[in-house]
């Protein structure tokens, strides 16, 4: 069974900068898949990054950068310059590869609030 | 183009009632997602669908809890006898291709809330 800790109920953050959003996993399977999702109030989830477990680098989309270390079992989200739209609750979730299929399983998520 | 649409947006029921709950994929997905999200919860998986088939319904709470894609492509959830505890948003997604590393994109959801 997977299972995905995010222990921040609520960041805060000035606009323009950097914030990092804590994320530690437990899992058994040997492959597998790290994925950030935003949900802003409007509550539709939307995809930001992926890691794999097996990936050398660590990932990164434009202002997303995902702070993999495989040994601690943490995949942290990074936002750098963060922006007022980035107000909004955000879930890390993970996924085995050897089923075949996605079969996310979330964590309890985080609120970020952007202040100007 | 057209994102996962789901409908109705709101659903308000009575404890006992039937409910039915759509979700109209992107077009040319094959594999399409149901979760659940309570208050305050990260999103549950339900059921998993390669085209037609149920591959996993193990996310499924109880029997009842159906869902159905006949065609491949839209997908009812069905719930019989709702339960107050059923009161939550669900949500519909789908991607293009079942790896491990693929993005599933979301629809909004429908909010049920049983009376």
């Amino acid at each position: 069974a997977q299972k995905i800790t995010q222990t921040q109920p609520g960041m805060f953050v000035q606009e323009k900068e950097a914030v990092t959003l804590d994320c530690t996993y437990d899992t058994s399977d040997p492959s597998y898949g790290l994925f950030w999702y935003k949900q802003p109030s409007s509550g539709e989830m939307i995809f930001l990054i992926y890691q794999g477990s097996y990936d050398q680098q660590n990932a990164t989309e434009g202002r997303y950068s995902l702070n993999f270390q495989k040994a601690r079992k943490s995949a942290n989200l990074v936002i750098s310059a963060s922006q007022l739209g980035d107000s909004a609750m955000y879930f890390c979730a993970m996924s085995p590869m050897n089923t075949g299929f996605q079969k996310l399983v979330f964590g309890t998520g985080t609120r970020l609030l952007v202040s100007p | 183009g057209a994102g996962v649409s789901q409908t109705p947006s709101n659903k308000v029921t009575e404890k006992g009632k039937y409910v039915e709950l759509r979700c109209d994929p992107i077009s040319g997905h094959t594999a399409l997602y149901w979760y659940r999200q309570s208050l305050g919860q990260g999103p549950e998986f339900l059921i998993y669908f390669q085209g037609t088939g149920a591959a996993d319904d193990s996310g499924l709470p109880n029997d009842r809890f159906f869902a159905v894609r006949p065609e491949g492509s839209v997908s009812t959830l069905k719930i019989q006898r709702t339960e107050r505890g059923d009161s939550a948003v669900y949500l519909c997604a789908s991607s293009s291709r079942t790896s491990g590393s693929e993005e599933q994109f979301f629809g909004p959801g429908t909010r049920l809330t049983v009376l």
